[in-house]
């Protein structure tokens, strides 16, 4: 069974950037579709946007056009999630989450804190 | 974009008894190519990521106790815990997969 895995806890200044990691293990991202949801703390899920590496298709909420790039190395099996010029609005956790070709989520990360705070 | 509303925002059931939760989208979520509604449910529990319960709005995943159960039209959709246990305390979210961007209701915490 796929587990993904993602980097430590970030603390970020605002207007910097951050980069959150997920790595397949136990599995492959190749035939799937990488997503990104995130939640600020008390609130609900938001969805960020997701890639399908095989079919070179990506989408992204109108929100953080722009703003944040997903990407997945095939090799390593693992997805990355970088957002832009950070406000303290952007304070979350942030989950990457492997889903079908139907975009559906189906196994989820840890979820990744990352703060901005200046 | 597609907008999710859930109801009840929070809800408190008897140990043995029924959690009802509504979702509807702003639109039809029945995609007339395979006849599938394209709704899923997921559980979170406190300080883990979701957990996906249901998907084409009444399929159970591989694991999830048969206490679960999904159905729904085309834009009006229910999740039903038929006997609530301590363990299924959370909060319960429908998305919509239909068309990007893909999006989430707002929650439907449930308690005891």
């Amino acid at each position: 069974q796929v587990q993904l895995v993602q980097s430590g806890a970030e603390v970020k200044k605002p207007g910097s950037s951050v980069t959150v990691s997920c790595k397949a293990s136990g599995g492959t991202l190749k035939m799937y579709a990488i997503i990104w949801v995130r939640q600020a703390p008390g609130q609900g899920l938001e969805w960020m946007g997701g890639i399908i590496p095989i079919f070179s298709t990506s989408h992204y909420a109108q929100k953080f056009q722009g703003r944040v790039t997903i990407t997945a190395d095939e090799s390593t099996s693992t997805a990355y999630m970088e957002l832009n010029s950070l406000i303290s609005a952007d304070t979350a956790i942030y989950y990457c989450a492997r889903g079908t070709l139907n975009w559906l989520p189906d196994y989820w990360g840890q979820g990744t804190l990352v703060t901005v705070s200046s | 974009d597609i907008v999710m509303t859930q109801s009840p925002e929070s809800l408190a059931v008897s140990l043995g008894e029924r959690a009802t939760i509504n979702c509807k989208s702003s639109q039809s979520l029945l995609h007339s190519s395979n006849n599938k509604k394209f709704l899923g449910w997921y559980q979170q529990k406190p300080g883990q990521p979701p957990k996906l319960l249901i998907y084409w709005a009444s399929t159970r995943e591989s694991g999830v106790p048969d206490r679960f159960s999904g159905s729904g039209s085309g834009t009006d959709f229910t999740l039903t815990i038929s006997r609530l246990r301590a363990e299924d305390v959370a909060v319960y979210y429908c998305h919509q997969y239909y068309n990007a961007p893909f999006t989430f209701g707002p929650g439907t915490r449930v308690d005891i």
